[in-house]
């Protein structure tokens, strides 16, 4: 069974960094690309970065370019989002999810980020 | 960028009804386009992707069409289990990807 699960989300100040992990079983991580997909409270939802099977190709929308890094661990099964330069504006519930192309196939089931002083 | 514009934003209506969604993208993105299903505290969960290719386990009363730029998502018969909100999203060439809007269903 593919199972994708998020941790690392938390209360952090503005400006303040945190490292969401995202944890994979059940199929052969290095064989997919990986996405970190966002949803602010109520609202609806945004694609944040995604990086190819090996690594060599990622991709960032421009809100969080230059402050995230999405990086992966084939040896580890595991997903992780870096995130520098917090703002109010990133606070969200952080999905990790798999595609081969752009189909979001498999979700994980979230972790809540909260950026306030 | 490209831009998915989705539409309604909302509806109401009854179980067995025929429901239907439209997402229009800016520009031509061919079939590189997928529909979710999420329900409230949940994880989105990929319905049909490259427009019109169900994906397994999904019940058939759920269909898509379209292609280029006009998209068109169904629901055949509205179940009350089919209540929650539908997104869009375009996979053209290289990211970023967006999503449209969403669509909250509602029973009548």
């Amino acid at each position: 069974e593919v199972q994708l699960v998020e941790s690392g989300g938390g209360l952090v100040q503005p400006g303040g960094s945190l490292r969401l992990s995202c944890a994979a079983s059940g199929f052969t991580f290095s064989s997919y690309w990986m996405s970190w997909v966002r949803q602010a409270p109520g609202k609806g939802l945004e694609w944040v970065a995604n990086i190819k099977q090996d690594g060599s190709e990622k991709y960032y929308v421009d809100s969080v370019k230059g402050r995230f890094t999405i990086s992966r661990d084939n040896a580890k099964n595991s997903l992780y989002l870096q995130m520098n330069s917090l703002r109010a504006e990133d606070t969200a519930v952080y999905y990790c999810a798999r595609h081969e192309f752009g189909d979001l196939d498999y979700w994980g089931q979230g972790t809540l980020v909260t950026v306030s002083s | 960028d490209i831009q998915m514009t989705q539409s309604p934003s909302s509806l109401s209506a009854s179980v067995g009804d025929r429901v239907t969604i439209t997402c229009q993208a800016s520009q031509d993105i061919s079939n590189y386009l997928n529909w979710y299903q999420q329900k409230p505290g949940k994880a989105p969960k990929l319905l049909i992707y490259d427009a019109s290719n169900l994906e397994a386990g999904v019940p058939s009363r759920f269909s898509g069409s379209g292609s280029g730029t006009d998209f068109t998502f169904t629901i055949s018969s509205l179940q009350p289990e089919d209540i929650a909100t539908y997104y869009c999203q375009q996979y053209d060439t290289l990211p970023p990807w967006t999503f449209g809007r969403g669509t909250k269903v509602e029973i009548k």
